[in-house]
């Protein structure tokens, strides 16, 4: 079956662009989370949305990181004015339950590169 | 804030060696999952631990958590070129009122000389 799809894989920006990530999870799948990996480390979390309500954001490391979920399926991570400390993966998981119990999906994530 | 420490950070074995990772939380975790991150690919899970002193196994692989449910391990027997990777444990943090935050550690990389 369809696993958790992430797009683009590979993204490259100027400093100062905007970019805008698409993750759409294992269909069905209530919880939805973002995180950020830079090299060498383990996931960081970003943000956690239940269905469409954007629960926690207390990872998001700046104002200029916006994330939507808008009909509790597709979720967009933006980022705003990038800055060259923004280059890292950044991994999508969705779980079918609606807690910390349970199995996350990883998608295979957003290379980004800002220049 | 929570903190997740795994050791070592890296491990080089000969294939057929045994390999094993330690996790420590600085505060006591409801469960902890284990996840696997092949080189270039995203991270995969493993397995979630929730009892205290809980043992699970899979093939060569076992996972304990502590008594104290504030440390966990993971023990591969008999590696395999197919067991390199990086592995990590992450457990729930509940900083800052959140209880939908999955701390990760740093992971410990293995690799497999066959």
């Amino acid at each position: 079956g369809a696993g958790v799809s992430q797009s683009p894989r590979y993204k490259v920006a100027k400093r100062g662009q905007d970019v805008a990530l698409r993750c759409d999870p294992i269909s069905g799948h209530v919880s939805l989370f973002w995180y950020q990996q830079a090299l060498g480390q383990g996931p960081e979390f970003l943000t956690y949305f239940q269905n469409e309500a954007q629960l926690d954001k207390s990872g998001l490391p700046s104002d200029r990181f916006f994330a939507e979920r808008p009909e509790g399926s597709v979720s967009t991570l933006k980022i705003q004015r990038t800055q060259q400390e923004d280059s890292a993966v950044y991994l999508c998981a969705s779980s079918s339950t609606g807690r910390l119990y349970g199995e996350q999906y990883f998608g295979p994530g957003t290379r980004l590169t800002v220049t | 804030g929570q903190q997740v420490m795994q050791i070592p950070q890296y491990q080089h074995v000969q294939e057929g060696e045994d390999f094993t990772t330690y996790c420590n939380s600085s505060t006591t975790l409801s469960n902890i999952q284990w996840y696997k991150q092949r080189p270039g690919g995203h991270p995969v899970f493993l397995i979630q631990l929730v009892k205290s002193g809980e043992v699970k196994k899979q093939k060569r692989l076992t996972f304990q958590f502590g008594e104290a449910k504030k440390n966990s391990s993971l023990h591969i027997t008999a590696t395999q070129t197919t067991d390199v990777g990086t592995y990590f444990c992450a457990g729930p943090t509940n900083s800052g009122g959140s209880n939908y935050k999955l701390t990760f550690g740093k992971g410990t990389l293995l690799t497999v000389n066959p």
